[in-house]
């Protein structure tokens, strides 16, 4: 399985861009990116999938560079409750396997 | 289309009891999916399992902790005697079944969360 590094948390301003930048050197051929959101008291979210280049949808954009070791989530002008912890995940090939969580970024959005 | 149900949403119980957790999946799947939660930390899979198989129970626990999923009913997490470390929530996943099953997208419910007096 592919290990991922995520900062383990973020601050940001309400209206600002973030981008939460996540690390998966051994990420392999058949594998995906895929991104989470959780809120407290609450289960994950499914954010936002790619593969390699953009991909962009009404919630974040995912940009994933040509060697794939490396993944973007970015989040335009946040508000207060985008305040989440948010997990990068990266797909294990094969048929239907668990997915592996990590512990996430907490990213604080603040007035 | 209601989304994954779990119940009971709070569970206290004192050491050394026994706790059920009851998911049932969204309509049309057959993929449920256990995942642990201790504060502060991030999920913890425990169990894969489709209707009356477990795939994968690589992250269970190998005493107390069972799971199953019948054709009928919901899926259900049992701890036996528990202890105040299984203090945590307990979340289940649901996906459809595909033939290429790493789509990425498991829908979570709200989580159970057990108190370990």
């Amino acid at each position: 399985l592919a290990k991922t590094t995520q900062p383990i948390s973020m601050d940001s301003y309400e209206g600002q861009e973030v981008n939460i930048t996540c690390s998966h050197n051994n990420i392999a051929t058949n594998d995906y990116i895929t991104w989470y959101q959780q809120f407290p008291s609450q289960g994950p979210r499914f954010i936002i999938q790619g593969y390699k280049t953009k991909v962009t949808n009404e919630v974040a954009s995912l940009f994933i560079p040509a060697d794939r070791k490396s993944s973007t989530l970015s989040l335009p002008r946040v508000s207060l409750s985008d305040t989440a912890v948010y997990y990068c995940l990266v797909l294990p090939t094969g048929t239907a396997s668990k997915l592996t969580f990590g512990t996430g970024t907490r990213l604080q959005v603040t007035l | 289309n209601a989304g994954v149900m779990q119940n009971p949403r709070h569970l206290v119980r004192r050491r050394g009891q026994e706790a059920r957790l009851r998911c049932s999946p969204m309509k049309g799947h057959s993929h449920v999916y256990w995942y642990r939660q201790l504060p502060e930390e991030g999920l913890k899979f425990m169990v894969y399992l489709q209707k009356e198989n477990i795939i994968d129970e690589s992250g269970m626990p190998k005493e107390r902790f069972s799971a199953e999923f019948p054709k009928e009913g919901p899926s259900i997490l049992r701890i036996q005697q528990v202890v105040r470390g299984d203090s945590a929530a307990y979340f289940c996943a649901s996906s459809p079944p595909s033939r290429y099953a790493n789509t990425g997208e498991l829908f979570f419910g709200e989580g159970s969360r057990l108190t370990v007096l």
